[in-house]
């Protein structure tokens, strides 16, 4: 148990629905992350939230879309997925700053078919 | 850019083997260095970090120097369990306007009884 909890575990949708994946952390955190972990390649930053404001955004496709209501809460709204950003999807919090290393949630594996 | 490099697995040892996965990084500021392990089944976690120059971080048997002269982070163990195997992951934070954590490709290790 790392304080960062990730809802649901699993997920199957098709290409025409619309999910919510959910992150919660009471850490005390002020940093949020999302990562997505495909077999065979390495972890991918999507989306990070500092102090509740969006500072980076590596290149996502627009099917994927962050909200961070709050610095406890984080979520990655999904519609219109394709079959091949089926994977892991990785929620972390941290404290800002170089020193502070991130704690994870345990993940929700997202199958679209 | 900022990057982490470590070796490909899969790692397959046998138990009481001594262990070295090897990491190095490109970054253009000062970073932290950690090491996270994932288990199967579950999101990362921390196993150990480095925040400056010359810093051994240790945790469960494990150790990484930090070495900047030569950009690396090693990871080392002198006995493998069997409980061991997992996913490695190398990591780099570097903090600028937030925080932002990359990750290595991460190695597979297999420790056989």
């Amino acid at each position: 148990e790392t304080g960062v909890t990730q809802t649901p575990r699993h997920l199957v949708m098709g290409m025409t629905n619309k999910k919510s994946l959910k992150c919660e952390q009471h850490l005390g955190h002020n940093a949020m992350y999302w990562y997505k972990q495909s077999a065979k390649k390495p972890l991918e930053l999507m989306f990070v939230y500092s102090l509740e404001e969006r500072v980076e955004n590596n290149s996502v496709p627009s099917r994927f879309s962050p909200e961070c209501p709050n610095s406890s809460h984080l979520f990655l709204h999904l519609h219109t997925l394709q079959p091949e950003d089926s994977a892991l999807y990785l929620c972390a919090s941290s404290l800002r700053g170089r020193l502070k290393e991130a704690f994870f949630g345990q993940g929700t594996r997202l199958t679209v078919v | 850019g900022d990057s982490v490099t470590q070796m490909e697995g899969p790692v397959t040892l046998s138990e009481e083997a001594f262990l070295t996965i090897n990491c190095t990084y490109t970054a253009t500021g000062y970073p932290s260095l950690f090491w996270y392990v994932q288990y199967p089944g579950e999101g990362l976690q921390l196993l150990l970090k480095a925040t400056k120059a010359d810093d051994k971080g240790s945790n469960k048997g494990f150790e990484a120097t930090y070495r900047k002269e030569t950009t690396s982070f090693h990871l080392e163990k002198g006995s493998v369990q069997v409980s061991d195997s997992a996913v490695y992951f190398c990591a780099l934070s570097l903090y600028s306007s937030a925080s932002k954590i990359i990750f290595g490709s991460g190695t597979r290790l297999s420790i056989r009884p």
